[in-house]
């Protein structure tokens, strides 16, 4: 058990829907990490938060958007949803920046659209 | 932008054989190097990292890693392994001046006992 915690762990919606995505952090872990893993597109880094702050920017969809509460939970909300969006999504945290690029994963939200 | 490339997708061994996964990644300046692993259904997990210091680094399970800055390469082995390695690596790199973790396409390890 990694202490990063994903919701849901599966979900199955249509094209065009929208899907809120949950993440909480390790205890004490202020940077939070969104992966896309595809069969096509490997592992892709799309955003990262720092303290509720975005820090960088990955291969993000205009879709696609995220955000990191006060409380260090994260969302990665994606939209007008495409059947290329079934993916695998991962969120990690990490201590603090600079990063060290030692992340702890959740077991990720599988999404899959119909 | 950086870019990871690991050299094979499948890998299938016999147990007892030794393991070596390529990994050779771009970027200019100086980067911390990982190896991540990921088990059937389970969550990704950290293998080993480099920093600094000795090229070679030791992660769990026996692995092992080197760093060689000429060939930009941070290969993964292990002298014998075992039906539980099978999994999928990935190689990862984070430049000390970013913040993104590039990850490589990833190796799918199959061992046959």
């Amino acid at each position: 058990d990694s202490g990063v915690t994903q919701t849901p762990k599966h979900l199955i919606t249509a094209t065009g829907q929208r899907v809120t995505l949950r993440c909480s952090p390790r205890s004490g872990d202020l940077s939070v990490y969104w992966y896309q893993q595809s069969l096509d597109q490997g592992l892709q880094f799309l955003i990262q938060y720092y303290n509720g702050e975005e820090r960088a920017k990955g291969n993000i969809l205009e879709r696609f958007s995220a955000q990191q509460f006060p409380d260090l939970h994260s969302e990665l909300n994606l939209s007008s949803l495409e059947l290329g969006d079934s993916a695998l999504y991962f969120c990690a945290s990490s201590v603090a920046t600079p990063n060290t690029g030692e992340l702890f994963f959740g077991e990720g939200s599988r999404l899959t659209v119909l | 932008a950086q870019s990871v490339s690991q050299h094979n997708h499948h890998v299938i061994l016999s147990e007892a054989a030794s393991l070596e996964l390529g990994c050779n990644y771009s970027y200019g300046g100086t980067v911390n190097l990982f190896w991540y692993v990921q088990y059937p259904g389970q969550h990704l997990q950290l293998l080993l990292k480099y920093f600094s210091g000795d090229p070679l680094v030791k992660g769990i399970k026996g692995f092992e890693a080197e760093f060689i800055k000429s060939k930009f390469s941070f290969n993964l082995r292990k002298p014998s392994v075992q039906w539980s390695d099978t999994a999928e690596y990935f190689c990862a790199v984070n430049p000390v001046d970013g913040n993104k973790l590039v990850f490589g396409a990833g190796t799918i390890l199959r061992v046959k006992s």
